[in-house]
């Protein structure tokens, strides 16, 4: 069964660096998401991305953040300059369709030191 | 603007016994709705989901969900919790076109 993957599945890094957090959705997916859940809380939606545009972000993906996806297969998240803050789980997903399930990938491990 | 509430935030049941998880949304159109698995350092795994049509919905590992209308509710049930159902339980409204929104989950833990 086809599945997202995530790479890393954890990183840990200094506050301040930038981080780029990559995803493979599902092959014949054309919409995208992340999400992130801190430690003990519920999963936040980040944005969502369809066509090479973002689609729809929340408050929290502010300019930091940024999504690309550079090829064919990959779709990215990155952040700028880490904050302490930003440590938390990230999880990628991905859909055929916007009022279709969203499959999510295994999630990455942030932590911002 | 939607939301999701899981009124549960910890339920212990023993091994063989009957299981419902609450959730409730608020949304002024009839929403998608979704239950997903989370277990211990992993990822979300979707046990059910409910678009139209009966309101009762069969999911993997014999999790059932009910959509009430008139309630708002959408629980999701398992006659018989087995060891490895503890995990971490979020419900998901998806409204057409839009992000999910997740409820805060219900952790649970099964005695043997």
């Amino acid at each position: 069964e086809p599945e997202v993957t995530q790479t890393p599945s954890h990183q840990v890094t200094q506050m301040g660096q930038e981080v780029i957090l990559r995803c493979v959705p599902i092959s014949n997916h054309l919409y995208f998401y992340w999400y992130r859940q801190i430690l003990g809380q519920k999963v936040e939606f980040l944005v969502s991305f369809y066509n090479n545009e973002i689609s729809e972000k929340s408050e929290i993906f502010d300019d930091q953040f940024s999504v690309e996806r550079p090829d064919g297969s990959n779709f990215t998240l990155k952040i700028r300059s880490t904050k302490l803050e930003d440590s938390a789980m990230y999880f990628c997903a991905s859909s055929e369709s916007p009022w279709d399930t969203q499959y999510f990938g295994p999630g990455t491990r942030l932590t911002v030191l | 603007a939607q939301s999701v509430t899981q009124p549960d935030i910890h339920i212990t049941v023993s091994e063989g016994a009957s299981l419902e998880l609450r959730c409730n949304y608020s949304y002024g159109a009839t929403p998608y709705l979704f239950w997903y698995v989370q277990s211990p350092g992993q990822g979300l795994q979707l046990l059910l989901k409910y678009f139209s049509g009966d309101t009762l919905v069969q999911g993997i590992k014999g999790f059932e969900a009910e959509f009430k209308r008139s309630q708002s509710s959408f629980n999701l049930r398992k006659p018989s919790v087995h060891w490895s159902d503890a995990a971490e339980y979020f419900c998901a409204v998806g409204p057409y076109g839009q992000n999910f929104v997740f409820g805060p989950g219900t952790r649970l833990s099964v005695l043997p």
